[in-house]
């Protein structure tokens, strides 16, 4: 079994400042691990992946992630956030086998304020 | 190309009525996954399948049921709903592979009175 926790359920920040959204998780077996960002009344578009190979994962909109194996963690940063950005992040991990459902952390309102 | 488009987007249900809530995909996914949103705890799957005429139950499954009677198409039924079920439900897909990633639907947000 897997489980997500994200450490803030809301992040309020100023146009133009850093970011860093915490992620940690928990797995009995290799997992591949997701970020996944939510507008106001939309569904879930992926930000980015992590699924092997480097461990700085790029993703869109300026957003990248650093996983850290030995601390079981998958924070997002972004260097300078845009008031576009306001919305709900989730961190979401899935098995590599079996029936590869998404496990999601409890999200992260992010508050760009100008 | 529609992706995955989920029918209704909004509904009212009185305690005790059934409702069937409708996800088609044409983007050829052999997994298809129904979930709920809740504020607060994420999205938490409900029931999965992992190709036409196969499903499972997931974290959530009591008082829902589920069909996938064509590929193309994820079904999820509400017997008998309470107001536990007020929620937004959210359908995705997924295609073999195991780069692939979950698209989901824009959702339905479901009020039980």
């Amino acid at each position: 079994a897997q489980s997500v926790t994200q450490l803030d359920s809301q992040v309020p920040v100023f146009e133009e400042a850093p970011v860093e959204l915490r992620c940690n998780y928990s797995s009995s077996v290799s997992v591949y691990l997701f970020w996944y960002v939510q507008y106001p009344n939309q569904g879930l578009q992926l930000l980015l992946k992590y699924l092997s190979g480097s461990t700085l994962v790029k993703g869109i909109n300026g957003f990248e992630a650093e996983f850290n194996k030995s601390q079981t963690s998958f924070h997002l940063r972004k260097p300078s956030v845009h008031i576009s950005d306001t919305a709900e992040y989730f961190c979401a991990v899935s098995e590599r086998r079996g029936r590869r459902a998404l496990t999601f952390g409890s999200g992260t309102r992010l508050q760009v304020q100008p | 190309n529609a992706g995955v488009t989920q029918t209704p987007k909004f509904r009212v249900l009185k305690t005790g009525q059934s409702m069937t809530l409708l996800c088609a995909q044409d983007m050829n996914h052999e997994y298809m996954y129904w979930y709920r949103q809740d504020p607060g705890m994420g999205l938490r799957l409900i029931h999965y399948s992992v190709g036409e005429g196969t499903t499972a139950k997931g974290e959530v499954p009591d008082g829902y049921n589920v069909s996938r009677l064509k590929k193309q198409n994820f079904l999820l039924g509400l017997e008998s709903a309470a107001p536990s079920q007020t929620s937004v439900y959210f359908c995705a897909g997924k295609q073999q592979g195991l780069n692939t990633e979950a698209f989901f639907g824009q959702g339905t947000r479901l009020t039980v009175v």
